[in-house]
């Protein structure tokens, strides 16, 4: 079955980085795009972009073009997201969600990134 | 960005009876190849969104019959009939059809 399976929480302080994996299997990884989704604590959800999954070309929303790397492990069935100088803002869980006709019909569980000194 | 606007805000609904959810575009969702990129989703409690109804009116794999969807334009509903315990959560509608994709702010569903 269809699974995307992200690494696990992360606590950091300001000014640090995390990667935030993202393991696809079930189907062709290749096939589907992967999208990032962002959701701060008891907030709704916020789209932050996609990495083309066949050619690794990411394209950020626009809150989210400098700090944010979204990366891929292909033969690992892998995307990442990577956050530099991590600011209290970007406390929050990610989600990693494959794109297709449907919308974002898979999910991965999220991962929880607590920024705090 | 196409803006996303939910209402109402919060519903509290007995179980066995049913439920409505509406969602307005600030511009039609109709593309020009005839398919309206409206989606929704349900998010339980401390759990990923899964998705429930795409383009309006689209049960997705393995979503239960009680779901249904309609609409047209900028104008959606959700219906949910016969609520369950397993219904509780928060409803989100998202539009498709331009970059970025955009969330409505969500409605929470609650049992009386």
């Amino acid at each position: 079955q269809i699974q995307l399976v992200q690494s696990g929480p992360e606590l950091k302080k300001p000014g640090e980085s995390v990667k935030i994996s993202c393991k696809a299997s079930g189907y062709t990884f290749t096939d589907y795009a992967m999208h990032w989704v962002k959701q701060a604590p008891g907030k709704g959800l916020k789209w932050m972009g996609w990495i083309n999954t066949y050619t690794g070309k990411p394209t950020y929303a626009d809150d989210f073009k400098g700090r944010f790397v979204f990366s891929l492990e292909a033969s690992a069935s892998t995307a990442n997201l990577q956050i530099s100088n991590l600011k209290n803002e970007d406390t929050a869980t990610y989600f990693c969600a494959r794109g297709s006709g449907e919308g974002f019909a898979y999910w991965g569980q999220g991962t929880l990134v607590t920024v705090s000194s | 960005d196409i803006m996303m606007t939910q209402s109402p805000l919060s519903v509290a609904v007995t179980p066995g009876e049913s439920a409505s959810i509406s969602c307005r575009s600030s511009k039609s969702l109709l593309h020009s190849n005839g398919i309206t990129y409206l989606s929704w989703y349900l998010q339980r409690p401390e759990k990923s969104p899964q998705l429930l109804i795409y383009q309006i009116s689209n049960l997705a794999s393995g979503v239960s019959g009680r779901f249904s969807g309609s609409g047209s334009g900028t104008d959606f509903t959700l219906k949910i009939s016969r609520v369950e315990t397993e219904d509780v959560g928060i409803y989100y509608c998202v539009q498709f059809l331009e970059v970025p994709p955009t969330f409505g702010g969500g409605t929470k569903l609650e049992l009386k």
